[in-house]
C-alpha cells in the first residue's frame, strides 16, 4: 500500500528565502508525481507534473524533483513571496490503476 | 481557472438523508475523480470514470456512488449520510488517466 509522508508539516519563513518541501513514498512503482497548492477552504490548483522518467521539471520559481528509487521527491520554491502561503501537496500515481495517493501537505507561511 | 464547477458550494444535511453534488467542465474531459478531503488532511480517492464507466475505485462503502454523462458532467451521490461524511468534496478534470488534473473548487458537506 502506498503512503505518502510530507516533511515538514508546517513552515513559516520571511519573505525572499528560498524553500525545499519535501514528500516520501513507499511505493516506487509510479506513472508520474504532482505537486498541487491548495488555498484555505479551496480546491488544488495543479503546480507541476514530473513524469517516472525524469529527474526534475520547472515551472517559473518552482522546481519538482524526483528520485523514483529511492521514493522521494522535493519542491524549491525560490525567493518565496506572500503570495506563495498555502498548503502544498504531493501526490504519486500509482503505474497499477493511475490513482493519485496524496500526503496530507505542508502548511506553507510567507511572512512579509 | 480550471474550467471546473461544483455545485452547489455549501450543503447541511442530516445523518441518514441523500445527498448530489455536481461537477462539470467548460470543455469535455475523458476523466473525472471524485475525492473527500476531511479538515487538515489530503484528499481521499473515492472513485473515478472515464468515457461514463468507472475505472476505478477507493476505500467508500457502496453508498457512495457515481455518473458520469455524455457531456463529462458528473454526479456524485451518498445515501444515508453519517456524521463522518462531513468534508469537503472535490472533483478534477484530466484529458486521462494518469494526466494532470484539474480541479474545482468543492463542495463543503456538512452532516448534522
Amino acid at each position: 500500500k502506498q503512503e505518502v509522508t510530507q516533511i515538514p508539516a508546517a513552515l513559516s519563513v520571511p519573505e525572499g528565502e528560498n524553500l525545499v518541501l519535501n514528500c516520501s513514498f513507499t511505493d516506487s512503482a509510479i506513472y508520474n508525481l504532482q505537486w498541487f497548492r491548495q488555498d484555505p477552504g479551496k480546491g488544488l490548483t495543479s503546480l507541476l507534473l514530473i513524469q517516472s522518467s525524469q529527474r526534475e521539471q520547472t515551472s517559473g520559481r518552482l522546481n519538482a524533483s524526483l528520485d523514483k528509487s529511492s521514493g522521494r521527491s522535493t519542491l524549491y520554491i525560490a525567493a518565496s513571496q506572500p503570495g506563495d502561503s498555502a498548503t502544498y501537496l504531493c501526490a504519486p500515481v500509482l503505474d497499477s490503476n493511475y490513482q493519485l495517493i496524496w500526503g496530507a501537505g505542508t502548511k506553507l507561511i510567507i511572512k512579509p | 481557472e480550471t474550467g471546473v464547477t461544483q455545485s452547489p458550494t455549501h450543503l447541511i444535511k442530516t445523518r441518514g438523508q441523500q445527498v448530489t453534488l455536481r461537477c462539470s467542465s467548460q470543455s469535455g474531459h475523458n476523466t473525472v475523480s471524485w475525492y473527500q478531503q476531511a479538515l487538515g488532511q489530503g484528499p481521499q480517492f473515492i472513485f473515478q470514470y472515464y468515457r461514463e464507466e468507472e475505472n476505478g475505485r477507493g476505500n467508500f462503502p457502496p453508498r457512495f456512488s457515481g455518473l458520469q454523462f455524455p457531456n463529462y458532467s458528473s454526479e456524485l451521490n451518498v445515501n444515508a449520510l453519517e456524521l463522518d461524511d462531513s468534508a469537503l468534496y472535490l472533483c478534477a478534470r484530466s484529458d486521462g488517466v494518469g494526466d494532470t488534473q484539474y480541479f474545482g473548487p468543492g463542495t463543503r458537506l456538512t452532516v448534522l
